[in-house]
Parts: C-alpha cells; sequence; structure tokens
C-alpha cells in the first residue's frame, strides 16, 4: 500500500520567506509526528498530533514554527521568516495509535535556506 | 528525559564480516526500541523493533535483543553484504509517544 508521502521533496528559499511543508500519512494511521533531520542536531522531535486530542508541540524550536492537521488526515508543517539554521530535512511519519506501534517515515523535505 | 547512546561512526567492514553497533538507553518506565536504517538518498525505514525486555527483533538478518538489565539494544548480523551499507539509527520510545534517536551510525561495507 501507500506509504508517507511528503510534498515537495525539495524546497529552496530565500531568508526570511515562509514555507509550506506537507504530508499525508498512512491511511487508517491516527497518529503523525514531524521531525527534523540536520547534521549538527541529529534527528529532533518537533510535534505529535494524535486524533481530536490536542497536538504536543513540546519540540517546535521557536513560535516561528506551526503546525495543524486538517480532518485527522494531511499535516502541513508552516515555517515563517526563515532563517539559515532551519535548513534541515524535514520528516513526517505516522503510525497506528499505541505506544508500542512503529512508526512508518515519508522520504522528507530538504528546505534549503539561501 | 529519555536519551539514546549509539557507538560512533563510521564502520567500514568488508564483507562477510560480523557486525556489531551498540546502543545503551535512558528512560522512565518501559519504552520501545527499534532500530531504523537509512539508505543513501532514501528516507529512514524500520528495520526492526522490541516492544519488552527479552524481546529479540530480527529482519534481513539483523538481530538485537532488549536488555533490561543493561539498558542496551546492541544490532548484529553475522554476515554483512555490500548492500547493508547505510546510516543505522537506534531509537526509543516512552511514555510521550515520540521517537529519541541516537546520531546514528554510518556502516560502509567494502567488497
Amino acid at each position: 500500500g501507500a506509504g508517507v508521502s511528503q510534498s515537495p521533496s525539495n524546497k529552496v528559499t530565500e531568508k526570511g520567506k515562509d514555507v509550506e511543508l506537507r504530508c499525508d500519512p498512512i491511511s487508517g494511521h491516527t497518529a503523525l509526528y514531524w521531525y527534523r533531520q540536520s547534521l549538527g542536531q541529529g534527528l529532533e522531535f518537533l510535534i505529535y498530533f494524535q486524533g481530536n486530542s490536542a497536538p504536543d508541540k513540546s519540540g517546535l524550536p521557536s513560535d516561528r514554527f506551526s503546525a495543524e492537521r486538517t480532518g485527522g488526515s494531511v499535516s502541513t508543517l508552516t515555517i515563517q521568516r526563515t532563517q539559515q539554521e532551519d535548513s534541515a530535512v524535514y520528516l513526517c511519519a505516522s503510525s497506528l495509535e499505541g505506544g508500542y506501534q512503529p512508526q512508518h517515515f515519508g522520504d522528507g523535505t530538504r528546505l534549503s535556506i539561501l | 528525559g529519555d536519551s539514546v547512546t549509539q557507538m560512533e561512526g563510521p564502520v567500514t567492514l568488508s564483507e562477510e564480516a560480523f557486525l556489531t553497533i551498540n546502543c545503551t538507553y535512558t528512560a522512565t518506565g518501559y519504552p520501545s526500541l527499534f532500530w531504523y536504517v537509512q539508505y543513501p538518498g532514501e528516507g529512514l525505514q524500520l528495520l526492526l523493533k522490541a516492544t519488552k525486555a527479552d524481546d529479540k527483533g530480527s529482519n534481513k538478518g539483523f538481530e538485537a535483543t532488549y536488555r533490561k538489565e543493561t539498558t542496551s539494544f546492541h544490532l548484529e548480523k553475522g554476515s554483512v553484504q555490500v548492500s547493508d551499507s547505510a546510516v543505522y539509527f537506534c531509537a526509543l520510545r516512552g511514555s510521550n509517544y515520540k521517537l529519541t534517536f541516537g546520531k546514528g551510525t554510518l556502516l560502509t561495507v567494502n567488497p
């Protein structure tokens, strides 16, 4: 079946611009996660959505970052007023509900801030 | 908080050599443990998992055993292939559902 789909696969933008990254989870998966992979910091958790519960935003690095999940499916991660340190690969994952369920990752969006 | 420590790379082996990548963790409660693999130019793929103490996860010839007494989840393979060249990440999932990753270990297998 279809895996987690992310778009765009690559995004290059100028410092100060806003960007939107999209994630389409695996059908039926109620949990959705965003992570960031950068050379200096490794893989970092950003935000977690589970069903209709309030999201866990504890990993968002600043108030320039926000995310929403519409209809319990597609999610958008928005970065406002981008900075060069935002350059990274942004990964989305989804899973079935339950702490033992593995998370399945998309191929990521490589974001480059000029 | 939760943390994962895995051996620093890079690791370079010859084909058919034995592989061990060490991973230890710190967590409260009873986390689930995972190994993910990232092949060149690709996304993260789940390699194997274990959800409770003494569980052994296995896949594609790789194995790891959840050792609660030593808080470890070492990855092993008896005979590596060139196609196993990739970055390997150890991860845990605690009570708050997010994955905490190690820094990754780059494995290169030479023919």
